[in-house]
């Protein structure tokens, strides 16, 4: 069964900074990795897809890689803004489970002006 | 605007109530899905239709049934409501299923159900 992990679960830096987040699953069969943004008392906004094949996708300020034999991906925020404060939330697709997703529990990242 | 929309925003209601919540999606989606997010936050997948067609049904309690009139809508209709069916539920879709690499998944904003 695939276990989406990630790490930390809070996070809490002043605005300017680099950060990274982390994301990892059990099963490495996947076929792709969403990160999501859930802003409080919102929906779920799509930042980034990587497809199994590729190992890295950027818009803007973020940057996500994905390290498929090793079950990793991490999440890359640059120059962090008070804005980006949001839980950010990976998921991945895996080959033999149709459409579904399965979600990581997320990181609530804070950023102080 | 082209979008994932669900209604209601709210929904709060009584033990053993049936409600239903509706979805629809004007993004010429294929893929509709239903998830649940608990109070811890977590999501999960409840079902999921293409065309139509089920094709994604987790151990979700046989309260709870998706119907999907159309390939632009899935409602989900939930039987003699439990204080445990409170939670924030899920629309979304996307273009494709299986190996397709349109498989995006776009988000509705959330229904808040509350049961008392």
């Amino acid at each position: 069964k695939q276990e989406v992990t990630q790490i930390p679960a809070a996070l809490s830096v002043p605005e300017g900074e680099n950060l990274v987040l982390n994301c990892s699953f059990t099963d490495s069969a996947i076929y792709n990795l969403q990160w999501f943004r859930q802003d409080p008392g919102k929906g779920l906004t799509s930042l980034l897809l990587i497809q199994s094949s590729q190992r890295e996708q950027t818009s803007g300020r973020l940057n996500a890689s994905l390290d498929k034999s090793s079950g990793r991906s991490t999440l890359y925020i640059a120059a962090s803004q008070p804005g980006d404060s949001a839980t950010y939330l990976c998921a991945v697709r895996e080959e033999t489970s149709g459409s579904r997703l399965t979600f990581g529990e997320g990181t609530q990242l804070t950023v102080n002006p | 605007d082209t979008a994932v929309s669900q209604t209601p925003k709210y929904l709060v209601t009584q033990m053993g109530n049936d409600k239903s919540i509706k979805c629809e999606q004007n993004l010429g989606h294929d893929t509709m899905y239903w998830y649940k997010q608990d109070s811890k936050k977590f999501l999960k997948i409840m079902f999921s239709y293409n065309n139509k067609e089920l094709i994604i049904n987790e151990t979700v309690p046989n309260r709870f049934s998706p119907k999907s009139p159309d390939k632009a809508h899935l409602n989900l209709h939930i039987n003699s409501l439990e204080l445990g069916d409170s939670a924030v539920y899920f629309c979304a879709s996307s273009r494709g299923v299986w190996r397709s690499s349109y498989n995006e998944q776009f988000f509705g904003p959330g229904t808040r159900l509350t049961v008392l």
